[in-house]
């Protein structure tokens, strides 16, 4: 079955420390993405993919980095500039354009301690 | 970022009453999509509209994709306790082609048994 997985689950970064976030997908979708979510608020984008090799900054990048080296991987990193990393981040694929929607993985909750 | 502005941000009701919720732009979409968020995993499409005026139905859902391009409606019927959870509305394509989604800031749904 197609889909989109996001690993790990649950994940707890000491301060100061670098932490990377898995995405694949197996949808053969040309667009990937990375939101972040806090509680009680909407979906924040961060960065987003329209093809290999390339990416863009979203609305809050700052403190984050992302590469896409293969079409099915897209992972984020979050950095130790990012003031306030704990959250819910949610990666989403698509076909190009985004017509019939994304396709959101499970999400990662990052926990700083 | 742009944003859509989606209503009511919470909704508490009673099991087997109906809830509708809505989401308006000062842009024109191409298409209207709503989503379910359960409680810590991702969004999962629920209806996509394609046609100015179009109303479908997914179950004991039914949305509509506003006449004038720029709004859209999401009603349950008879909710139960498992529709629980945050809707979110998104538009794409039209006078905002960004290529991306641009989602609403999300209705909670909470249903007292």
């Amino acid at each position: 079955d197609g889909g989109i997985t996001q690993s790990p689950k649950y994940l707890f970064r000491k301060e100061g420390q670098n932490v990377t976030l898995s995405c694949e997908q197996n949808l053969n979708h040309d667009a990937m993405y990375w939101y972040r979510q806090d509680p009680g608020q909407g979906l924040r984008l961060i960065y987003y993919s329209q093809i290999v090799n390339d990416f863009q900054k979203g609305d809050i990048a700052e403190g984050y980095s992302v590469s896409r080296e293969k079409k099915e991987s897209f992972p984020l990193t979050v950095t130790s500039a990012q003031k306030n990393p704990t959250a819910f981040y949610l990666c989403a694929s698509s076909i190009q354009g985004g017509y019939y929607g994304y396709t959101f993985g499970s999400g990662t909750r990052l926990t700083v301690v | 970022g742009q944003q859509l502005n989606q209503s009511p941000q919470s909704m508490f009701i009673q099991e087997g009453e109906d809830v509708s919720m809505n989401c308006t732009s000062s842009s024109i979409f191409n298409t209207w999509l709503w989503y379910k968020q359960d409680p810590g995993e991702g969004p999962v499409l629920l209806i996509a509209l394609y046609k100015a005026g179009e109303l479908t139905s997914n179950g004991r859902l039914t949305a509509q994709f506003g006449i004038t391009r720029k709004d859209s409606f999401l009603n349950i019927s008879a909710s139960i306790p498992s529709d629980v959870g945050i809707y979110f509305c998104a538009g794409q394509g039209g006078s905002s082609n960004t290529g991306k989604l641009i989602f609403g800031q999300g209705t909670t749904l909470q249903v007292k048994p």
